[in-house]
């Protein structure tokens, strides 16, 4: 079964820890995004990778990191200098033009 | 940088009234997508326009790209109940690294 992947769906943190939100994708597409999902905010770019070791910042990637070491797999860091961590966290794979996005994870910061 | 506004924010209509929502970027764009994310879901790829003044159709949604390439509509006929959910538009501005400028959305409802 193709597609990608995201774990966990939810996700629960203290203040002041650091989380990793993992996004995998079995398409063999060599792009990969990360937004973030506020209400009535839209999706805002966080980071992407164009091929493999190799990635740039988006729009809001204070706060963020990435690592891409395998084609399949983009993880997401979010480290306690994000000041509003909480948010719905979107991972996508572009193949051509389209982008194909993961379910998701909803991570809770208390 | 890009900017993508998007109206209206949210849409509320009986079932088989028309919707349309509009999408304006402020920079000239290579491309326009379009993205539904239905309540609880992740956002599904619906179309893309590539030429200026270039209409497309999927059964009853009509997408539209405007002639100067900077603006853009969706079009539902008679919605349905299924239709519900956020309709996002995305610019891409070209260049070799792609990157998607989203709108904020539109949420329309249906009333059955």
């Amino acid at each position: 079964d193709g597609g990608i992947t995201q774990s966990p769906k939810y996700l629960f943190r203290k203040e002041g820890q650091n989380v990793t939100l993992s996004c995998e994708q079995n398409l063999n597409h060599d792009a990969m995004y990360w937004y973030r999902q506020d209400p009535g905010q839209g999706l805002r770019l966080i980071y992407y990778s164009q091929i493999v070791n190799d990635f740039q910042k988006g729009d809001i990637a204070e706060g963020y990191s990435v690592s891409r070491e395998k084609k399949e797999s983009f993880p997401l860091t979010v480290t306690s200098a994000q000041k509003n961590p909480t948010a719905f966290y979107l991972c996508a794979s572009r193949w051509r033009e389209t982008q194909y996005f993961g379910p998701g994870t909803r991570l809770l910061v208390l | 940088g890009q900017q993508v506004m998007q109206i209206p924010q949210y849409q509320h209509v009986q079932e088989g009234e028309d919707f349309t929502t509009y999408c304006n970027s402020s920079t000239t764009l290579s491309n326009i997508q379009w993205y539904k994310q239905r309540p609880g879901g992740h956002p599904v790829f619906l179309i893309q326009l590539v030429k200026s003044g270039e209409v497309k159709k999927q059964k009853r949604l009509t997408f539209q790209f405007g002639e100067a390439k900077k603006n853009s509509s969706l079009h539902i006929t008679a919605t349905q109940t299924t239709d519900v959910g956020t309709y996002f538009c995305a610019g891409n501005s070209g260049g070799s690294n792609y990157k998607l400028t989203f709108g904020k959305g539109t949420l329309l409802t249906v009333n059955p």
